[in-house]
């Protein structure tokens, strides 16, 4: 079965600096999908960034980065020049195959981020 | 916010009633699912559906069902609430894009069951 772990509960950041997030995750499979959610105070689920495990290449939104290294099954998210509006929850995802050609997201427990002015 | 809605956004039941939570969405997506949100465990599916009438259990199905009459509406019922059903409940679409599908969620339903 495929599981995800998040190693922080929560981190802290001052705006305008740089984090990592951490993230590992552990399957058989070899070609899968991963992502970062954040969840807000105002709860609402909001896809970060995705990563193919078959491209080699790290993705990149605006300031979210990854850093994916398919062997040692890790995928980190770097938020620079943090904003206020990146506090909230951030969470991890491995997608799995499902019946019907649907799929499942496995989600890490999540690490809480909170960005001090 | 690919058109999800949820109803309702909150509920306070008691123990042993029935509860029905609506997902409704408005851009014809095929596949919908429902996920139970608890402190210390992130997201976890309780049942989706790959087509109207086609749907099937996740990890944690326990005490719950659902319907799926029409593409746009996916219907998760508590038969008999009880208090571990106490949760936030969100409700997915899965869209394609160009490379892979992608979930997107709903605003959520806040449950308490006293």
């Amino acid at each position: 079965a495929q599981t995800v772990t998040q190693s922080q509960p929560e981190m802290s950041v001052q705006e305008a600096e740089t984090v990592t997030l951490s993230c590992t995750y552990d399957t058989s499979e070899s070609n899968y999908y991963l992502f970062w959610y954040k969840q807000p105070p105002s709860r609402q689920m909001i896809l970060v960034i995705r990563q193919e495990a078959y491209k080699q290449q790290n993705a990149t939104e605006n300031r979210f980065s990854v850093n994916f290294q398919k062997a040692a099954k890790s995928f980190s998210l770097k938020i620079s020049d943090s904003q206020l509006g990146d506090t909230a929850m951030y969470f991890c995802a491995f997608m799995t195959n499902l019946k019907g050609g649907s799929e499942k997201l496995v989600f890490g427990k999540g690490t809480k981020l909170t960005v001090n002015p | 916010d690919a058109g999800i809605t949820q109803s309702p956004r909150h509920k306070v039941t008691e123990t042993g009633t029935p509860v029905t939570l609506r997902c409704h969405q408005t851009e014809n997506h095929r596949y919908m699912y429902w996920y139970r949100q608890d402190p210390g465990h992130g997201l976890r599916l309780i049942h989706y559906s790959y087509g109207v009438k086609d749907t099937d259990k996740g990890e944690v199905s326990d005490g719950y069902s659902v319907s799926r009459s029409k593409t746009e509406d996916f219907l998760l019922t508590l038969e008999s609430a009880t208090s571990s059903q106490t949760s936030v409940y969100f409700c997915a679409i899965s869209a394609s894009t160009s490379s892979t599908d992608t979930q997107y969620f709903g605003p959520g339903t806040r449950l308490t069951v006293l």
